[in-house]
């Protein structure tokens, strides 16, 4: 299947710093990206899903200006945590959907943010 | 509010039994299913998925049976390996229009492992 890598994979960071999450589709184009986060023992949530060239669009309850997202190519979307706080901790996983098939949607392998 | 539900946060198998993994839904605009399986690092991989068109859906020794109205699917895995031991997510979705066409929504995972 088709390759999406995360960067980085763990980063802890400072209560009040920003940090940037990377989401890339290695061997194919995504025109959809979808951005999830995951508590302990609890389900994938989804945040927000981005299409290329244009504005997320974020679930309810999700603050777009504390999680800014900016897909601007076909095979790249970044995910900001801005002036991040404890709470913001958790793990977030990327996905891309190549066509428009439900199982044509790959994970990235997620990553760890720890804010102290 | 939970609109898919995995019961059962862990299940422990004998190698060459059945295993089966239980999912329950309340959101009647559901109406494609998809069950991922995720080993720890990695972001999910998808599995098999049904329509709500169909009550089983086979592929080698995954099954998936779902039940519309008692809202539940399960994914039954025979002869279950060691190397099945993971976790498994089921997750939904609506396909006919509207703003939740495409979005998945994820159980909470089921740990499944699967004894030599």
């Amino acid at each position: 299947g088709a390759v999406v890598s995360q960067h980085p994979s763990r980063v802890i960071c400072k209560s009040g710093t920003s940090v940037k999450i990377e989401c890339r589709s290695l061997d194919f184009q995504a025109t959809t990206m979808f951005w999830y986060r995951q508590f302990p023992k609890k389900s994938l949530m989804l945040m927000a899903t981005s299409n290329e060239g244009s504005k997320a669009t974020y679930e309810q309850g999700v603050e777009k200006d504390k999680f800014l997202i900016n897909h601007a190519s076909l095979t790249l979307s970044t995910l900001t945590v801005t002036s991040a706080h404890p709470e913001d901790s958790s793990f977030y996983i990327c996905s891309a959907r190549q066509g428009l098939a439900y199982n044509e949607q790959f994970f990235g392998p997620g990553t760890r943010l720890t804010v102290l | 509010d939970q609109q898919v539900k995995q019961n059962s946060p862990s299940l422990s198998v004998q190698e060459g039994r059945i295993s089966i993994l239980n999912c329950d839904y309340t959101n009647s605009m559901f109406d494609y299913f998809l069950w991922y399986k995720k080993y720890p690092a990695e972001g999910p991989t998808f599995l098999i998925s049904i329509s709500s068109i169909k009550d089983k859906n086979e592929d080698g020794r995954f099954t998936v049976f779902l039940n519309k109205s008692a809202k539940h699917l399960s994914l039954h895995i025979v002869p279950s390996q060691p190397g099945d031991s993971a976790v498994y997510f089921c997750a939904a979705t609506p396909r006919r229009g509207g703003t939740s066409y495409g979005k998945l929504t994820f159980g909470q995972g089921t740990i499944l492992t699967v004894h030599p």
